[in-house]
């Protein structure tokens, strides 16, 4: 296990479009977290999961966004209906359950929308 | 509600000079601490964290950070600065709660120049 996994690294789509991003996270880890990350600003908050639970979802996250994790394993963000503010950096984290150790991120996922 | 708060944008030193990079807090009891550094499109890398115990920690790098708990800060510092230090640093805080998650602050870029 070589750490926290995102896929794909950039997407860029066009303004009305759907897109799915794939975060696998560590393996002992069963907490897993997404973030959102604009130019130059710092991480902001979007949801979590505890195993295949999710346990809180940002204001941040409208109806659009849709995040899952199945199977307590990977999961998967779903934006649909692309606008061009969605455009970011999408970082996915994972920790075990007291978080005392920090997060893992994976290096992200970059998004264009056109 | 927790927040975190970096009041320097951007932070410019000489190679070989100390750094501070300087960062403040607010949680309801006790908070868990962190700093990470992220380089041009990557995720995010953990420096360093505070729970509990000694009010300066160590961590990679050579990275150093002091927790001072009636100034509610958790400035991070280098003695001798390097030109590859130059990244974006952020700071983070998390209540002492396993139901709590991670909020970062906007982040400092730190210049270091030869």
């Amino acid at each position: 296990d070589t750490g926290v996994s995102q896929n794909p690294r950039h997407k860029i789509t066009k303004r009305g479009q759907n897109v799915t991003f794939r975060c696998d996270p560590i393996s002992e880890h069963n907490r897993l977290y997404w973030y959102r990350q604009t130019l130059g600003q710092g991480p902001e908050f979007l949801t979590y999961f505890q195993n295949e639970a999710q346990l809180e979802k940002s204001r941040l996250l409208s109806d659009r966004f849709s995040a899952e994790r199945p199977k307590g394993s990977f999961s998967t963000l779903e934006i649909q209906r692309t606008e061009q503010g969605d455009s970011a950096m999408y970082l996915c984290a994972s920790s075990f359950e007291e978080g005392t150790y920090g997060y893992t991120f994976g290096s992200g996922t970059r998004l264009t929308v056109v | 509600a927790q927040s975190v708060a970096q009041p320097e944008d951007q932070v410019n030193v000489a190679e070989g000079n100390p750094l501070t990079v300087k960062c403040t807090y607010s949680v309801s009891g006790n908070p868990y601490l962190f700093w990470y550094v992220q380089y041009p499109n990557r995720g995010l890398q953990f420096l360093l964290k505070y729970i509990t115990g000694d009010n300066l920690v160590k961590g990679s790098y050579g990275f150093e950070a002091e927790f001072n708990k009636s100034q509610t800060s958790f400035h991070l510092k280098k003695p001798s600065a390097l030109v590859s230090d130059s990244a974006l640093y952020f700071c983070a805080v998390r209540e002492w709660s396993s139901a709590s998650k991670i909020i970062f602050g906007s982040g400092t870029r730190l210049s270091i120049r030869p």
